[in-house]
């Protein structure tokens, strides 16, 4: 199975801020990976898809890149309503996994 | 609008047996692979099963196998999990997802069904 690592697993940043989130393959997943944003009691919502392609609807402020074993997510100004969990998805191999999540708080 | 609507959801013993639904409507849902996605509370996300367009290829996490089958009715647009000898550990928030032809993963989500296995 393809491990994910989510870096960092929590988050404190403030209105404005540029962050940052890591997932790390445990293999070379290529280009197979998405990015989610979940707020409590809602489903998922997806950011990006094949690692660096903006989902249609979703601000420019969101961004992707990577290919291989290491991908980024960037914020590059943070906004209120962008305080949720992120998660990374690979779709590269069966079983299909998810990365820990990381909480982004407001500091 | 893409809808995905879950239903079923509920408790359960542990060993019993519950059948998730999830009613599609807004695309055509015969032409996309479909997945389950389940969080347990306070959770991440854990991907569960897909579905091809034609209920041919069927793959499952680890943890379900022999235990839960997915299945579709295209007639019907509608997407089934079949979960028999649950656990305690099966209960979560599960959620029905459509798999985009371009990205490879799941773009539209439903709303999700709540399974707890509890006594």
């Amino acid at each position: 199975d393809i491990q994910m690592t989510q870096s960092p697993s929590s988050l404190s940043a403030s209105v404005g801020d540029r962050v940052t989130i890591t997932c790390r393959a445990s293999q070379g997943i290529r280009n197979d990976l998405g990015w989610y944003q979940q707020k409590p009691g809602k489903a998922p919502k997806r950011l990006i898809y094949a690692a660096s392609s903006l989902q249609s609807g979703v601000p420019s402020r969101f961004s992707g890149s990577g290919s291989g074993t290491e991908f980024t997510l960037t914020i590059s100004s943070l906004q209120p309503e962008d305080f949720a969990t992120y998660y990374c998805l690979q779709h590269n191999s069966y079983p299909q996994t998810f990365g820990q999540g990381t909480k982004l708080e407001i500091k | 609008e893409v809808q995905l609507v879950e239903s079923g959801g509920g408790l359960v013993q542990p060993g019993g047996s519950l059948r998730l639904s999830c009613a599609a409507s807004g695309f055509t849902f015969s032409s996309y692979w479909m997945s389950w996605v389940r969080q347990a509370p306070g959770k991440g996300l854990e991907w569960v099963a897909n579905i091809k367009q034609d209920g041919s290829e069927k793959y499952y996490v680890d943890s379900v196998k022999g235990r839960f089958t997915i299945s579709r009715d295209n007639a019907k647009n509608s997407l089934y999990l079949q979960m028999n000898s649950l656990r305690a550990e099966d209960t979560a928030v599960y959620y029905c997802a459509r798999v985009d032809w371009v990205g490879g993963n799941p773009d539209y989500w439903g709303q999700g069904t709540l399974v707890t296995v509890s006594s």
